[in-house]
């Protein structure tokens, strides 16, 4: 049973299109996160949301829309894709316990051409 | 703010040598660190983490690393490599605060030569 699962795992679209990538856990922990992998490895954070709201908000294009319907759920919106969005972008979730890592969702891969 | 630093992109090894994998912190309260794995074309996992307990810290895998003060690192090690150790490799630390988040490292690319 996947802890952290992630959908679409591929996603190609062409510019200016409006995509979305959806997240559950099923752990049981009360925060969210998500992050953006660049082509170089460069893993950074974009957004947290902690029991549906959220509390991190990196300097993120606001074409980037998180929405949390429930602790359990964290979906990226993307409206007009441009082709520097593509990038690996994972899912993650934890509590909030500063001794706990976070647990990662195997990724989505988002190609804009 | 909290952060960490590994130096270099790429660290090869024969199969069966040791491996060793830097990493240094920068962090004016006890860090808490972390290290992952993640394989071609797959999530991070978490390999162990410090916080704060022992100083030696065992993982999965049969990797480790150690806590030293003194010097702010943090590195990995695994005394035989294996090919399918092969992977990305990344250092993180989990900030102080309410909202703390887990800053990654650039990661470092192991190889394991036959």
């Amino acid at each position: 049973d996947t802890a952290v699962s992630q959908t679409p795992k591929y996603l190609v679209t062409q510019m200016g299109n409006d995509k979305s990538i959806k997240c559950e856990q099923n752990l049981g922990h009360d925060t969210m996160y998500w992050y953006k992998q660049d082509s170089k490895k460069f893993l950074k954070i974009m957004f947290s949301y902690n029991n549906k709201e959220l509390i991190i908000n990196e300097t993120v294009p606001n074409r980037f829309s998180p929405k949390s319907p429930d602790k359990a759920h964290l979906n990226l919106h993307i409206n007009s894709l441009e082709l520097g969005d593509s990038a690996v972008y994972f899912c993650a979730s934890s509590n909030r316990d500063r001794a706990h890592g976070y647990t990662f969702g195997s990724g989505t891969r988002l190609t804009v051409v | 703010a909290q952060s960490v630093t590994q130096l270099g992109s790429h660290v090869s090894v024969s199969e069966g040598a040791l491996v060793l994998l830097r990493c240094n912190y920068s962090s004016s309260v006890p860090p808490y660190l972390f290290w992952y794995v993640q394989y071609p074309n797959q999530g991070l996992q978490l390999l162990l983490k410090y916080t704060s307990a022992a100083t030696l810290v065992k993982g999965i895998n049969g990797f480790e690393a150690e806590f030293k003060k003194s010097e702010t690192s943090f590195h990995l090690t695994k005394p035989s490599a294996h090919m399918r150790d092969a992977a990305e490799y990344f250092c993180a630390v989990r900030s102080t605060g309410a909202n703390s988040k887990l800053t990654f490292g650039k990661g470092i690319t192991l190889s394991v030569r036959p």
